[in-house]
């Protein structure tokens, strides 16, 4: 069965600063990679997907994603963090044809002044 | 366009009770998932309603039931709830093609007593 890890429960990065959320999956089959972004209080917001294609995924508001089958990794960047970026972020991963998609524990990231 | 909507948004129930929430889906989309989101975890796929069919289910005891509707709104019933129940409920729509992306609703918080 598929899983997720993402390694970081926390993160905090200066306001302007790079960051990069770590996830690492396991799978049976082709995998379906997400990112998802939760603020609090609210439900998830999609900010990119990896289905099949060129590794480097664009999202929106600035983030991307690398996929890496070698290293089993969708880890997700953004060169320059604003502080409306702090919330919750979860990798999810779903196997083809299969719609049990898990997700991750998740990586709540603060952003400092 | 009205993206997903989940009610209530709270609500308070005492173990041994029953409980429906609901979800209006994205307009356009056919395809209802409900998640299980305990505090600090991810979500936890329940099922997937598809042509008012249940499509999918996750690792959930039958207490877990659900319906979907013509108009292709879902209700998801919880019986005999338990303490671990607490948790968000979280609805997501997406189209009829297994492995599209979903759109989540604010979520359903609810509380057992």
């Amino acid at each position: 069965a598929q899983s997720v890890t993402q390694p970081d429960i926390h993160i905090t990065v200066s306001e302007g600063a790079s960051l990069e959320l770590r996830c690492n999956y396991s799978y049976g089959a082709t995998p379906y990679l997400f990112w998802y972004v939760q603020s609090p209080g609210q439900g998830l917001q999609l900010l990119l997907k990896y289905f099949s294609g060129d590794t480097l995924v664009q999202g929106i508001k600035g983030f991307e994603a690398e996929f890496k089958r070698s290293q089993s990794s969708f880890n997700l960047r953004k060169p320059s963090v604003h502080w409306s970026d702090a919330a919750e972020y979860f990798c999810a991963v779903a196997v083809y044809n299969n719609n049990d998609m898990r997700f991750g524990a998740g990586t709540r990231l603060t952003v400092k002044p | 366009d009205a993206g997903v909507t989940q009610s209530p948004t709270h609500l308070i129930k005492t173990r041994g009770q029953q409980v429906t929430l609901r979800c209006s889906p994205k307009s356009g989309h056919d395809t209802v998932s409900w998640y299980q989101q305990a505090l600090g975890q991810g979500p936890q796929f329940i099922f997937q309603y598809y042509e008012e069919e249940e499509r999918q289910r996750g690792n959930f005891p039958d207490r877990f039931s659900g319906h979907q509707f013509p108009n292709y709104s879902s209700e998801l019933n919880v019986n005999a709830l338990l303490l671990g129940d607490s948790a968000l409920y979280l609805c997501a729509s997406s189209l009829g093609q297994r492995n599209q992306p979903q759109h989540f609703g604010d979520g359903t918080r609810l509380s057992i007593l």
